[in-house]
């Protein structure tokens, strides 16, 4: 069981807007502003899409988006595409003593 | 740009050994924290071990205590992750990662595919 709680899976259509939420506790996402989000396309490797909760890194498009509310962090991608159908994970840091916590995963279908 | 290539992988009996190495390029490996990560077959993500920029501290993740060893020789830009007394429970596909700070990995390498079968 992840230690991040994440929907197993969104749906949207092209154009549409999905969040994908990823709840932890007052010891991680709540604590840290370092949660960060990977998306996954089959047998490939995970890519960097945000960091530190709303920093999108070079490349990214601005159509992908985070934010942090308490214990939960949430991902939004707008004018959705097919190309952002993939599988999606929240990370966060929790502490000096401990490595970084995965959540289990979302599945976006773009319909 | 930074690149990072696994080698090592393979099919293992249970209780064996394996050493999987990563070839890091285009950026200086001593300037980051480096880590695996792995994925079961069907799962998701988990980090594995993490390793600072001059080799002296190392974090694991409970259930492999005491088999794995993560080290790394920044002369030679490699990173490395030594696996003993493997179980099934470890196989999964295992990923080099460049920790950009606080497990935020911004260069994945491929993975390579990590088989406990008898």
């Amino acid at each position: 069981q992840s230690v991040l709680t994440q929907p197993r899976s969104v749906s949207g259509s092209p154009g549409q807007s999905v969040t994908i939420s990823c709840t932890g506790t007052s010891n991680d996402v709540g604590y840290y502003n370092y949660v960060s989000w990977y998306q996954q396309h089959p047998g490939k490797a995970p890519k960097l899409m945000i960091s530190d909760v709303t920093k999108r890194p070079s490349g990214v498009p601005d159509r992908f988006s985070g934010s942090k509310s308490g214990n939960t962090a949430s991902l939004t991608i707008s004018g959705l595409q097919g190309e952002d159908e993939a599988v999606y994970y929240c990370c966060s840091f929790a502490g000096d003593y401990t490595l970084g916590v995965f959540g289990g995963g979302t599945r976006l279908t773009v319909l | 740009e930074a690149q990072l290539v696994e080698s090592g992988g393979g099919l293992v009996q249970p209780g064996g050994s394996l050493r999987l190495s990563c070839a890091a390029s285009g950026f200086t490996l001593s300037s980051y924290w480096m880590g695996w990560v792995r994925q079961a077959p069907g799962k998701g993500l988990e980090w594995v071990a993490n390793i600072n920029k001059g080799g002296s501290e190392r974090k694991y993740v409970d259930s492999v205590k005491g088999r794995f060893t993560i080290s790394r020789d920044n002369a030679k830009n490699a990173l490395y992750l030594q696996m003993n007394s493997l179980r099934a429970e470890d196989t999964a596909v295992y990923y080099c990662a460049r920790d950009c700070d606080y497990y935020e990995v911004d260069y994945w390498g491929q993975g390579t595919l990590v088989t406990v079968s008898s």
